[in-house]
């Protein structure tokens, strides 16, 4: 079974809309983290936001905001004010347990956001 | 200063050949990863160490061989290439502990091409 699903293979808005990507995930473990990278075309993979499953408020940096619901298990990656330059492939992975050394985060297969003007 | 980097940024081999990638991080960071993106973006991991000690070694042919000299060096020897393994391979690294998060921070990728 796949431990992250991302449903979305591509996304279109216009600029300075807000969209959302969605990103559900399985896991049995109580302690888990929940990541959101961008790869533009260039390649090179941005860390974006971060969610705890224990944190008590939805993450938030910047324009980027994670729609976390525990229950449902899914951490929707939410942009506000879409700009060009988010036009790119986004990512959603989790790292699963406490122990961090070493434990690699698992990504979905990712969807790509056109934004166009 | 790129906090994590990799070389080469290119590679193109003939099948059969054994080649080399390289991964330095400059962050301090105890824990280094290997990921493959294959030609759909699909990111996979394929070996994690942890202070030079192997931690993650998943199902990946035995024909990559990762090599960690020290805690801030990670390379990867793939022997007798094949079609298949034309990918980008992304070197990441990672601090636990010091932060909640422990996200990764990867280099530029090494697009490997096998002829």
């Amino acid at each position: 079974a796949q431990k992250i699903t991302q449903t979305q293979p591509g996304m279109f808005v216009q600029e300075k809309e807000a969209v959302t990507l969605d990103c559900t995930y399985d896991t049995s473990d109580p302690s888990y983290g929940l990541f959101w990278y961008k790869q533009p075309s260039s390649g090179e993979m941005i860390f974006l936001i971060y969610q705890g499953s224990y944190d008590q408020q939805n993450a938030t940096e910047g324009r980027y905001s994670l729609n976390f619901q525990k229950a449902r298990k899914s951490a929707n990656l939410v942009i506000s004010a879409s700009q060009l330059g988010d036009s790119a492939m986004y990512f959603c992975a989790m790292r699963e347990g406490q122990d961090q050394a070493g434990t690699a985060l698992i990504f979905g297969k990712g969807t790509t956001l056109s934004v166009s003007s | 200063d790129t906090a994590v980097s990799q070389t080469p940024k290119y590679l193109v081999t003939q099948m059969g050949n054994d080649k080399s990638i390289k991964c330095e991080q400059n962050l301090g960071h105890d824990t280094m990863y290997w990921y493959k993106q294959d030609s759909k973006k699909f990111l996979k991991i394929m070996f994690s160490y942890n202070n030079k000690e192997l931690i993650i070694n998943e199902t990946v042919p035995n024909r990559f061989s990762p090599k960690s000299p020290d805690k801030a060096h990670l390379n990867l020897h793939i022997n007798s290439l094949e079609l298949g393994d034309s990918a980008v391979y992304f070197c990441a690294s990672s601090q636990a502990r010091t932060t909640p998060k422990g996200e990764l921070f990867f280099g530029e990728g090494s697009r490997l091409t096998v002829l």
